[in-house]
C-alpha cells in the first residue's frame, strides 16, 4: 500500500521569505501523480500543484515549486516570497494511475505553515 | 471557488443515529469522491462513484454508504453513528476517474 509522509507538523516564514515543506512517500508503482493542496480555515481544499511521475521536470505554479526526486521518493514544496495568505495546512497527496484505486488521493497528515509580517 | 457544494456546512448527531450528507458535484463531473478528515489528520479516503457505480472503497465499515444519482450527484450515509465518526467530510469531483478532483468546503459532523 502507498504511504505518505509528512514530517513537519508546522512550518513558519517570515511574509517576502521562502520556505520549504517536506513530503515522503512509499510506492512500487512507476505511474502515479503527487499533489501539494492547500486548507484553509475555511476548510476548502486547493490544489496548489501537481507533478507527474513520468515527467522529469519539476512543476512551477509561479511563486510554488517543487523538487521532485523519483528515486529517493521525495516530492517538496518551495513557497516564494511568501504572503499573508499562503497561510493555510498544506497536504502532500499521492495518486495512483493503475486499477481499482485510481482517482482516489492519498494524503499526508499535513504541514501547518505560518506567515510573520 | 469550485463549483462542488456540500451540505449541511455543520450537523450535530447522537450516537446510534442515522445521517445524510450531501454533494453536489461541479458542472460536467461524472465522478465523486468522499473522504473523512477527522482533526488533525489528512483526509482518508472513504469510496468513489462513476457514472452512478460505487468505483473503490477505502477502508471503512458498511455502515458507510453511498449514492451517486444521475445528474452526478451524491449521498453519504452513515448508520449508526460512533463517537469517532465525528470529522470533517469532504467531497471531490473529477470528470473520469483519474483526473483533476475540486473539493467542496466540506460538511463538519460532530456525534455526541
Amino acid at each position: 500500500a502507498q504511504t505518505v509522509t509528512q514530517s513537519q507538523p508546522e512550518m513558519s516564514v517570515q511574509e517576502a521569505e521562502t520556505v520549504t515543506l517536506s513530503c515522503t512517500y512509499d510506492t512500487s508503482e512507476s505511474d502515479y501523480y503527487l499533489f501539494w493542496y492547500k486548507q484553509p480555515p475555511s476548510r476548502q481544499m486547493i490544489l496548489v500543484i501537481r507533478q507527474e511521475a513520468y515527467k522529469q521536470q519539476n512543476a512551477t505554479e509561479n511563486r510554488f515549486s517543487v523538487n521532485f526526486q523519483k528515486a529517493a521518493k521525495s516530492f517538496s514544496l518551495k513557497i516564494s516570497d511568501s504572503q499573508l495568505g499562503d497561510a493555510a495546512m498544506y497536504f502532500c497527496a499521492y495518486r495512483s494511475e493503475y486499477g481499482g484505486s485510481q482517482g482516489n488521493l492519498i494524503f499526508g497528515k499535513g504541514t501547518k505553515l505560518s506567515v510573520k509580517p | 471557488e469550485t463549483g462542488v457544494t456540500q451540505s449541511p456546512t455543520h450537523l450535530i448527531k447522537t450516537r446510534g443515529q442515522q445521517v445524510t450528507l450531501r454533494c453536489s458535484s461541479q458542472s460536467g463531473h461524472n465522478t465523486v469522491s468522499w473522504y473523512q478528515q477527522a482533526l488533525g489528520q489528512g483526509p482518508q479516503f472513504i469510496f468513489q462513484y462513476y457514472r452512478e457505480e460505487e468505483n473503490g472503497r477505502g477502508n471503512f465499515p458498511p455502515r458507510f454508504s453511498g449514492l451517486q444519482f444521475p445528474n452526478y450527484s451524491s449521498e453519504l450515509n452513515v448508520n449508526a453513528l460512533e463517537l469517532d465518526d465525528s470529522a470533517l467530510y469532504l467531497c471531490a469531483s473529477s470528470f473520469g476517474r483519474g483526473t483533476e478532483a475540486f473539493f467542496g468546503q466540506g460538511t463538519r459532523l460532530t456525534v455526541v
